[in-house]
């Protein structure tokens, strides 16, 4: 099984601060990778899939690189509505595998 | 629109049980597989498996092998998960969502249900 190790696992950051977010996969996914965001009591949201390829009505400070084995989501100016807990998603092959998740705080 | 929506809430005994339903809408059914994504109070994700609604083909990850059986009913364009053997660590919300079936598209979990939660008391 491909192991997803997200850090950090959490984070407190100011509005307008750059966020960054990392996932290493156990062995190469191609570019089989999606990023989540989840808000208390809410459904996961899918904000990047394809590695980089950001989710219609996503807002454009969120962006997603990487390949291979290292991901990253980043915020590039963080908002008081960001704050969330965000996964990533390795779908290149079976079974599937989630990121542990970062839990994002606003200061 | 473009929907999944899931059974009701469930309580269920240790030992039982539970076949949670996810009844798409809004889209052609057997273009999309559709995955099982669970995650217990307070915890991260953890899928599930999934099943193909065209042939009814499923792939399961082996911790749920023997427990988990997913089935499709064409007709009503719905998608049954059932976990048997519960306790108390099944305490979760359960989670569908849809992929395009289609070999490199690359296009994962866009639409999810609500959620429906099931709790096995201890």
């Amino acid at each position: 099984d491909i192991q997803m190790t997200q850090s950090p696992s959490a984070m407190s950051a100011s509005v307008g601060d750059r966020v960054t977010i990392t996932c290493r996969a156990s062995q190469g996914v191609n570019n089989y990778l999606a990023w989540f965001q989840q808000k208390p009591g809410e459904v996961p949201k899918r904000l990047i899939y394809a590695a980089s390829s950001l989710q219609s009505g996503v807002p454009s400070r969120f962006r997603g690189s990487g390949s291979g084995t290292e991901f990253t989501l980043t915020i590039s100016s963080l908002q008081p509505e960001d704050s969330a807990t965000y996964y990533c998603l390795q779908h290149n092959s079976y079974p599937w595998t989630f990121g542990q998740g970062t839990k994002v705080e606003i200061k | 629109q473009v929907q999944l929506v899931q059974s009701g809430a469930e309580v269920k005994k240790p030992g039982a049980s539970v076949k949670v339903s996810c009844k798409a809408s809004g889209y052609s059914f057997t273009n999309y597989l559709i995955h099982w994504v669970r995650q217990a109070p307070g915890q991260g994700l953890e899928w599930m498996g999934v099943i193909n609604p065209s042939g009814g083909s499923t792939w399961y990850p082996q911790r749920f092998q023997g427990r988990v059986t997913m089935t499709r009913d064409t007709s009503t364009s719905t998608v049954y998960m059932e976990l048997t053997s519960l306790r108390s660590e099944d305490t979760a919300t359960y989670y569908c969502a849809r992929e395009v079936e289609a070999p490199t598209a690359n296009d994962a979990l866009d639409i999810w249900g609500l959620g429906t939660m099931v709790t096995v008391p201890s």
